[in-house]
């Protein structure tokens, strides 16, 4: 079974306004952590956000907050007041226990269109 | 923050020859790394684990002696392609996990065997 699904291979949004990028996880360890990436043309990965499974409060940093529903085992990416600049592939992650392997979907492309 | 830098960012090489690339850590030691590989609009393969000290452990289907990884520091891992042909022509990204959640990403090196 897949660790992290993105069911969305592209997503539109248009300039200023909200969007959410869908991430499901699967993992029977109780201790995890979750990350999402961007990834823009360059190639370079971008970390944007942390949850981890014991946090009981939504990650948030600056325009971006994680969406984390733990019964759902969902971790959404919703970036607010969208920019040019965040058009990209956005990538989530897992990390399980104390491991150092990252599990990574297959990413969103995001375009922002003006 | 860490950084981790990659280097070449690009190289173009013949067929038949070997690239080495780089991987720093440039304000953290790093008794662990990884090494990706990703193809156009395609998700990040974990290709292999270095570890400091010790052999490397691939993903299956990896072949060992094609991708030869050494980790001879705690800041430094090189992956070498050996005898490169067009079909290793990809996007080649290392990441490294300093203390705390997430892992830090190289640059990545867009490698191209004509």
């Amino acid at each position: 079974a897949q660790k992290i699904t993105q069911t969305q291979p592209g997503m539109f949004v248009q300039e200023k306004e909200a969007v959410t990028l869908d991430c499901t996880y699967d993992t029977s360890d109780p201790s995890y952590g979750l990350f999402w990436y961007k990834q823009p043309s360059s190639g370079e990965m971008i970390f944007l956000i942390y949850q981890g499974s014991y946090d009981q409060q939504n990650a948030t940093e600056g325009r971006y907050s994680l969406n984390f529903q733990k019964a759902r085992k969902s971790a959404n990416l919703v970036i607010s007041a969208s920019q040019l600049g965040d058009s990209a592939m956005y990538f989530c992650a897992m990390r399980e226990g104390a491991g150092n392997q990252f599990y990574f979907g297959t990413g969103t492309s995001l375009t922002v269109i003006p | 923050g860490a950084v981790v830098s990659q280097h070449p960012s690009r190289v173009i090489c013949k067929s038949g020859t070997s690239v080495k690339i780089e991987c720093r850590s440039l304000d953290f030691q790093a008794t662990t790394m990884f090494w990706y590989r990703q193809f156009p609009k395609q998700s990040l393969m974990l290709m292999a684990t270095s570890n400091e000290g010790s052999k490397a452990t691939y993903e299956q289907g990896v072949e060992k002696d094609k991708f030869l990884i050494n980790h001879a520091s705690l800041t430094l891992s090189t992956l070498t392609v050996t005898s490169a042909h067009p079909e290793d022509s990809s996007f080649y990204i290392c990441s490294a996990r300093a203390r705390g959640h997430q892992a830090f990403f190289g640059q990545g090196t867009r490698l191209t065997v004509v």
